[in-house]
């Protein structure tokens, strides 16, 4: 099975701008999950969908972040206007059930100047 | 070899021999414990869970060991190879199945032939 799929793989915007980042999860699964590493830290949970509904957006860090998965399949994450702080690494991943079974994508490298 | 995780964030290791990555957690209410290998421009990709019932587990080459009395988990490479180089890191599971998962800060893994 294709696994999560995450486009695109590198962005580079300047400050003020906006980006969208867009996350395919595994065909089924009805979780799905944002998360980022920013400066090296650590990876930090951001929000999780079940379906089309934001079950948990308690690490959304401000309102310049908006997340949606509308019909419930792909989910897109808008980062308006964009900060210098924003720049990092970018992750979504996906599950079936509750549990076990978290399959990570790639990741969308961002990069703010 | 063996890193005390959050104080040491590197650890090399020669070509087979075995490594020990430790990992203090946070949330004594947590539940389920997974460890995740991140190798250059991927995801987090899963190694071994173990839930909080649990004090070891078991997979190919690899151990988890869950000492809930002082929060602490552990990582264990058996017979280490050079595609064990990679970043790990452990992430505890707030509430109930994987809704949200906190990462540790990582530990780099470098084996030398």
């Amino acid at each position: 099975e294709a696994g999560v799929t995450q486009f695109p793989s590198h962005s580079v915007i300047e400050k003020g701008q906006t980006v969208t980042l867009r996350c395919d999860p595994i065909s089924g699964h009805d979780n799905l999950y944002w998360y980022r590493r920013v400066m090296g830290k650590e990876i930090k949970f951001l929000l999780h969908f079940v379906k089309e509904s934001k079950q948990d957006e308690s690490g959304m860090p401000n309102n310049r972040f908006l997340a949606e998965r509308t019909g419930g399949t792909y989910s897109t994450l808008k980062v308006q206007p964009a900060e210098l702080e924003d720049s990092g690494v970018y992750f979504c991943a996906s599950s079936q059930g509750q549990g076990i079974g978290y399959t990570f994508g790639s990741g969308t490298r961002l990069t703010v100047v | 070899g063996e890193s005390v995780g959050l104080h040491l964030p590197t650890l090399s290791v020669q070509e087979g021999d075995n490594s020990i990555i430790n990992c203090a957690y946070s949330n004594s209410a947590s539940d389920y414990f997974i460890w995740y290998k991140q190798e250059s421009g991927k995801g987090p990709q899963f190694i071994i869970d173990i839930r909080s019932n649990m004090d070891k587990r078991q997979g190919q080459r690899v151990t988890v060991l869950l000492n809930k009395t002082v929060k602490h988990l552990s990582l264990q490479i058996a017979a280490t190879q050079p595609g064990d180089s990679a970043v790990y890191f452990c992430a505890e599971n707030i509430g109930q199945g994987a809704q949200k998962l906190v990462f540790g800060q990582g530990t780099r893994l470098t084996i030398n032939p």
